[in-house]
């Protein structure tokens, strides 16, 4: 099984460009999330989604917008990057409850110049 | 504020030893409870976890300890091995919080041959 896969794995952007991380689940879950996660630090939540069509702010969403295209696909969408938007980039995906663990992708390695 | 947070940043055992890791928070609203490993250059994955209603689980080497009275869990690992070696991080979900994680900074475990 594939479980969550993000691409790019990597990217560097100049600073002002826009561009689009791609996140995709094949285990029919409800909840998708984006984290970052920066050096010596957890994981902070940037978006999340409860279910196909709704989407929420989580604790930095500020720069960021996502689409929940389908119940498979979570995109995150960097309008005008800046060096402070350097960092790994996670997303996740769960089914809906409180007891249910996150399963995430391998990341996407974002540097901004 | 609420927050999740783990004593040490990093902890190095010897092989075979065991390991404690250890986590506080804040919130006594915390319904669940989750470990994840994260090895250098992956995605977090779930480990272990632990109902409120609950103060002990036991896994395959892992076990968790939750003490309520005093806010902090702990992860427990018998005969750490050098595949050990990686990022640990406590989570808690509330329903208040429709179940999303809030994440720890994480303790880097180096197991020593």
């Amino acid at each position: 099984n594939a479980g969550v896969t993000q691409t790019p794995k990597f990217q560097v952007l100049k600073t002002g460009q826009s561009m689009t991380l791609q996140c995709a689940q094949d285990m029919n879950h409800n909840s998708m999330y984006w984290y970052r996660q920066d050096p010596g630090m957890g994981l902070r939540l940037i978006y999340y989604s409860a279910s196909e069509g709704t989407t929420d702010k989580g604790e930095v969403p500020n720069g960021y917008n996502v689409s929940r295209l389908n119940k498979r696909e979570f995109s995150l969408r960097l309008e005008s990057a800046a060096p402070s938007q350097t960092s790994v980039y996670f997303c996740a995906s769960s089914e809906a409850g409180v007891a249910a663990e996150a399963f995430f992708g391998q990341g996407t390695r974002l540097t901004v110049v | 504020g609420e927050s999740v947070g783990l004593h040490l940043p990093t902890l190095s055992v010897q092989e075979g030893d065991n390991s404690i890791i250890n986590c506080a928070y804040s919130n006594s609203a915390s319904d669940y409870f989750i470990w994840y490993k994260q090895e250098s250059g992956k995605g977090p994955q779930f480990i272990i976890d632990i109902r409120s209603n609950m103060d002990k689980r036991q896994g395959q080497r892992v076990t968790v300890l939750l003490n309520k009275t005093v806010k902090h869990l702990s992860l427990q690992i018998a005969a750490t091995q050098p595949g050990d070696s990686a990022v640990y991080f406590c989570a808690e979900n509330r329903r208040t919080n429709a179940g999303k994680s809030t994440f720890g900074d994480g303790t880097t475990l180096t197991v020593k041959p």
